[in-house]
């Protein structure tokens, strides 16, 4: 498969729990987007990497939230002790980064928090 | 703050018809537009990107782009009731994919047989 591939496709934590969201771009691709969408709400960008760098971090969260896109493995959006607001869908996307080329997604993680 | 702006619906269009959906954006600096596709439950699918002023056709679809007017829509010619889902309208300030994008609460459209 040479989509984005995102694992887990669905995660349940309790609140206070830490979770942890990977995401493969596609072959060829080195740039990664993470987006968040609340149930009944738009897609909302949180942040986006290229390799051992975060470009653009503006949609992200003070607290809690973090991600990384190590020169090896997927790219990790970590969320620290999850509250009950962190229940959503989170979708990544990558994109060559070069030209026109638009992103594509992967088929996301369903968040829920008990 | 960068706004998209797209009527909620629900769109309603016989089967056979032409859907018309349309976009509104709040950044003079956009450069690179984008209309995806989601079905309930799914992943956003990209179905056009238009980075100038005028029409791109792709099969049924036609993506129109109006810079002066801050305006995009996505015709879907001949619908069909595979068709029926929720179409986003994407923005980003980039010339390409390498920025951020900015997306509408989306379109609901219905393709009625």
């Amino acid at each position: 498969n040479a989509g984005v591939m995102q694992n887990p496709r669905h995660l349940v934590r309790r609140r206070g729990q830490e979770a942890r969201l990977r995401c493969s771009p596609m072959k060829g691709h080195s740039h990664v987007y993470w987006y968040r969408q609340l149930p009944e709400e738009g897609l909302k960008f949180m942040v986006y990497l290229q390799k051992e760098n975060i470009i653009d971090e503006s949609g992200m969260p003070k607290e809690r939230f973090s991600a990384e896109f190590p020169k090896e493995g997927p790219s990790i959006l970590r969320i620290q002790q999850v509250v009950r607001g962190d229940s959503a869908a989170y979708f990544c996307a990558s994109s060559p980064g070069t030209g026109s080329q638009p992103q594509h997604f992967g088929d996301g993680t369903r968040l829920s928090i008990l | 703050q960068k706004e998209v702006e797209q009527n909620s619906g629900p769109l309603s269009v016989p089967e056979g018809a032409i859907a018309s959906l349309n976009c509104t954006y709040s950044d003079r600096g956009s450069q690179s537009f984008f209309w995806y596709r989601q079905y309930s439950g799914k992943s956003p699918e990209l179905i056009m990107s238009i980075y100038s002023n005028g029409d791109k056709e792709d099969g049924r679809f036609t993506a129109q782009l109006n810079k002066a007017s801050q305006y995009v829509s996505l015709l879907i010619r001949d619908s069909q009731p595979s068709d029926s889902a929720t179409y986003l309208c994407a923005v980003n300030d980039s010339g390409g994919g390498a920025d951020g994008l900015t997306f509408g609460k989306g379109t609901h459209l219905i393709i009625q047989p």
